[in-house]
């Protein structure tokens, strides 16, 4: 069965610092793979997705993300966090056949200055 | 960005009322979800449509009802409201021309007195 894991339920950062979100998943063949981020109180809004091609995939707000076939994982990054940073981010996994759709348990960011 | 729309944002009701949150997109999706969340946990897939007349019940098991009449409209509904329905509602909407990235609305907090 597809699953999607995120090893941290929460991560705390200083501002200024660099940030890694770890996301890992399981499924047959590749997928399609998004972050999100929500803010409290707020709806999710999609940051970044790979569908294909280049690895590395940069999206909104100073994220990346790489995906990495060997290790199954699809990792968030940003080289620089801000305090406005601080939110909860979602990994998501889309399975095309079945038109399915398996989200993480999400992982806290904390800002500290 | 996306176009998704829920309504109300926030709704305060006592027991036994029923309710009616509204959730409409003007993407022309064939797709349409609602996700239930508590603060600070992870997604639940309550209900989803395929298009007009289709309607699934997700993972979760939920007590509210939806319909799906129009391409853009997709109501969710509680007959008989109780404190256990308290929660944040999200509605989302995908296409596979978008490879089925999922897009969120803002969601519609419930409490339930």
């Amino acid at each position: 069965a597809q699953s999607v894991t995120q090893p941290d339920i929460h991560i705390t950062v200083s501002e200024g610092a660099s940030l890694e979100l770890r996301c890992n998943y399981s499924y047959g063949a590749t997928p399609y793979l998004f972050w999100y981020v929500q803010s409290p109180g707020q709806g999710l809004q999609l940051l970044l997705k790979y569908f294909s091609g280049d690895t590395l995939v940069q999206g909104i707000k100073g994220f990346e993300a790489e995906f990495k076939r060997s290790q199954s994982s699809f990792n968030l990054r940003k080289p620089s966090v801000h305090w406005s940073d601080a939110a909860e981010y979602f990994c998501a996994v889309g399975v095309y056949a079945g038109n399915q759709f398996y989200f993480g348990t999400g992982t806290s960011l904390t800002v500290i200055p | 960005e996306a176009d998704i729309y829920q309504t109300p944002r926030y709704l305060v009701i006592g027991t036994g009322k029923k309710i009616t949150l509204e959730c409409s997109q003007t993407m022309g999706h064939d797709k349409m979800y609602w996700y239930q969340q508590d603060p600070g946990m992870e997604l639940h897939l309550i209900h989803y449509s395929y298009g007009v007349n289709s309607t699934e019940k997700g993972d979760l098991s939920s007590e509210s009802t939806v319909s799906r009449i129009r391409t853009e409209h997709f109501p969710l509904t509680l007959e008989s409201a109780r404190p256990s329905h308290t929660s944040q509602y999200l509605c989302a909407s995908s296409e596979e021309a978008s490879g089925n990235t999922i897009y969120f609305g803002e969601g519609s907090w419930l409490t339930v007195v």
